[in-house]
């Protein structure tokens, strides 16, 4: 079965630092990962996907991540954090037999200015 | 992307009513889609595949007779949570396969039943 973990229910970083949100997976087969953020009240907004090519997956807002399949991490990295980055962060994984997407249980990232 | 819309976006409803959702797809014809239900502080978890004609898929601990769905056209999926109990207050997310590898969510909609 997929599967993704988040090991870490809250990260904190201030503004200006790296940040790295943590996400390794389980799966059969080629992976499809992606991460997706939320803010409070609103519905999942899109960040970037990983299906196959470069290792280095660059999306919205700065972010990107980096796909590892020795240690089958997809871990979301920004160079630079903002106050305005701190939200609800979700890695997924899709299958790509039935198209359902499986969730983490989530990251809150807090970045203290 | 395709744009998906949710409406309500909150609602509130008496123990013992039913509620329904609706998911629509703005711009794209979609055959299938899926329901999620996220509780305060938790992640989503899929509750059903929502397919165009058919009937639902329900995953595995969910109630097919008491969160009933409805695929009824390619752009409109109706979640219905019949006789609501407080604990079925919950943030519902629609979302759609918008070809290989794309899916879009709908912005949820908020239940809280008293």
């Amino acid at each position: 079965a997929q599967s993704v973990a988040q090991p870490e229910d809250q990260v904190n970083v201030a503004e200006g630092n790296p940040l790295t949100v943590k996400c390794t997976y389980s799966v059969s087969g080629n992976p499809y990962l992606f991460w997706y953020v939320q803010y409070p009240n609103r519905g999942l907004q899109f960040l970037l996907k990983y299906i196959t090519g470069d290792n280095l997956v660059k999306g919205s807002y700065g972010f990107e991540a980096e796909f590892n399949k020795s240690q089958t991490s997809f871990h979301l990295k920004k160079p630079s954090a903002l106050v305005s980055d701190s939200a609800l962060y979700f890695c997924a994984v899709r299958d790509p037999r039935d198209d359902k997407i499986i969730f983490g249980k989530g990251t809150r990232l807090h970045i203290l200015p | 992307g395709a744009v998906v819309s949710q409406h309500p976006s909150w609602v509130i409803c008496k123990s013992g009513t039913s509620v329904k959702i609706e998911c629509r797809s703005l711009d794209f014809q979609a055959t299938t889609m899926f329901w999620y239900r996220q509780f305060p502080k938790q992640s989503l978890m899929l509750m059903a595949t929502s397919n165009e004609g058919s009937k639902a898929t329900y995953e595995q601990g969910v109630e097919k007779d008491k969160f009933l769905i409805n695929h009824a056209s390619l752009t409109l999926s109706t979640l219905t949570v019949t006789s609501a109990h407080p604990e079925d207050s919950s943030f519902y997310i629609c979302s759609l396969a918008g070809g290989p590898l794309e899916q879009y969510f709908g912005p949820g909609t908020r239940l809280t039943v008293t």
